[in-house]
């Protein structure tokens, strides 16, 4: 019972263009988002968060849109760099609860 | 310390021993997070510690996973018998509140089981 899926495993993109990474989730308790990246090797690192009474939430080069009718969020970066070029997570939490829910993951490559 | 510090990076066992995963979570972080991450997947709740006590366990698999926090601060994550399918990335997480707006994680404990 995957509840938070990434349905693309990679994606490639050329550096400057926009990276566009989807997220799709089931469970309609869920009221927070996040996004972490990851290197080889490390551990997840934070990136951006969206609570469910927002559609949009931006920090630099990163927004992040969240469709509840949909049950969609999306990440995208912009210009991306090549240091974007990592594996990104969405995440997903319900009613304040501090387990989160994370997707398989989206490995993202940066093109020079 | 500056980050979330697990040791070992890298432990290979035989199955059917006892593993031990140590987690030095961030000063003064009071709640501390496992997860596991098996290969392909993304990182798969454990268990949540809120100070000493284990506030949420609903993700430990079976009862050969325990993992205790005795003085609030380091956390061990503890396996019997291990199988096989024990076999993944164990990462620890720590927050300063106990919200879970962005925790962050150490590098991990790779277990591979043989």
């Amino acid at each position: 019972d995957q509840q938070v899926k990434q349905n693309s495993p990679s994606l490639s993109v050329q550096e400057g263009r926009i990276s566009i990474l989807n997220c799709d989730y089931t469970n309609s308790m869920f009221d927070y988002f996040l996004w972490y990246k990851k290197y080889p090797a490390e551990g997840p690192t934070f990136l951006i968060s969206i609570s469910s009474i927002k559609d949009k939430n931006e920090d630099g080069r990163f927004t992040v849109f969240l469709n509840k009718s949909a049950k969609h969020l999306s990440l995208h970066i912009v210009p991306s760099q090549p240091g974007d070029s990592a594996v990104y997570f969405c995440a997903a939490s319900a009613g304040g609860a501090q387990k989160l829910v994370f997707g398989q993951g989206t490995r993202l490559t940066i093109n020079p | 310390g500056a980050g979330v510090s697990q040791t070992p990076s890298n432990k290979v066992t035989e199955k059917g021993k006892y593993v031990e995963l140590r987690c030095d979570p961030i000063s003064g972080h009071t709640a501390l997070y496992w997860y596991r991450q098996s290969l392909g997947q993304g990182p798969e709740f454990l268990i949540y510690f809120q100070g000493t006590g284990a506030a949420d366990d609903s993700g430990l698999p079976n009862d050969r996973f325990f993992a205790v926090r005795p003085e609030g601060s380091v956390s061990t994550l503890k396996i019997q018998r291990t199988e096989r399918g024990d076999s993944a990335v164990y990462l620890c997480a720590s927050s300063p509140d106990g919200s879970n707006y962005g925790y962050t994680f150490g590098s991990g404990t790779r277990l591979t089981v043989v």
